[in-house]
């Protein structure tokens, strides 16, 4: 069974530090995704990565960045937090379409419940 | 702008009522789409999915949904729900304009399901 997993479940932080929500998939999948989750807004996509060292932006990338230096971990990175980032941040991976697994879902990490004070 | 529209926000039923849920998309060409569920206090996990074949499709826990290309839509059913199914629900979309790699989520139906 894939397993997501995000390295917090709570996290509370002050305004203008700088964040690191760690995520590691333990399936060998190339995309990885992080999206934030907010009330009455669904699910919308900050950053994609379909390789290491390799990122894409998503629908909502202001104000974040990430890393992906190994195939396994994808950080999202809040360079300076501010309160209107207060969500919860949910992790996902994917295997690569065409490569024996085409059209298979994401799956997901429990999240993170991120609060700045 | 490519986006999937759940009309329902919340919705309340008593045990053994017959759920549906819409979902309809504004893509075109070729589209794959997922159903996700969230329990509360759980990770999301994939009700069903439709990529090809049969428009209808059968997913975990009794659910269903069919894809009717002409209408964009994609819509849950479950012909009897139960207290367990209490949860939050989301369709999402991905397109060979993506490159099927993004998924595209709609804002989600919260379902209280009262015994």
């Amino acid at each position: 069974d894939v397993k997501v997993t995000q390295s917090s479940r709570y996290l509370v932080k002050r305004t203008g530090e700088k964040v690191f929500l760690e995520c590691v998939q333990d399936m060998d999948h190339e995309n990885m995704f992080w999206y934030r989750q907010d009330p009455g807004l669904g699910l919308r996509l900050i950053y994609f990565s379909y390789d290491v060292k390799m990122k894409e932006k998503g629908d909502i990338p202001e104000g974040y960045s990430v890393s992906r230096e190994k195939k396994e971990r994808f950080s999202l990175i809040l360079e300076s937090a501010s309160t209107n980032q207060t969500s919860m941040y949910l992790c996902a991976s994917s295997p690569q379409p065409g490569q024996g697994n085409s059209n298979q879902p994401q799956h997901f990490g429990d999240g993170t419940r991120l609060s700045i004070l | 702008a490519q986006s999937v529209s759940q009309h329902n926000h919340h919705v309340i039923l008593s045990e053994a009522a017959s759920l549906e849920l819409g979902c309809n998309y504004s893509y075109g060409g070729t589209v794959n789409l997922f159903w996700y569920v969230q329990y509360p206090g759980q990770h999301l996990q994939l009700l069903l999915k439709y990529f090809s074949g049969d428009p209808l499709v059968k997913g975990i826990k009794g659910f269903e949904a069919e894809f009717i290309k002409s209408k964009f839509s994609f819509n849950l059913r479950k012909p009897s729900v139960q207290w367990s199914d209490t949860a939050e629900y989301f369709c999402a979309v991905n397109s060979m304009n993506t490159g099927f790699q993004k998924l595209v989520f709609g804002t989600g139906t919260r379902l209280l399901v009262s015994p």
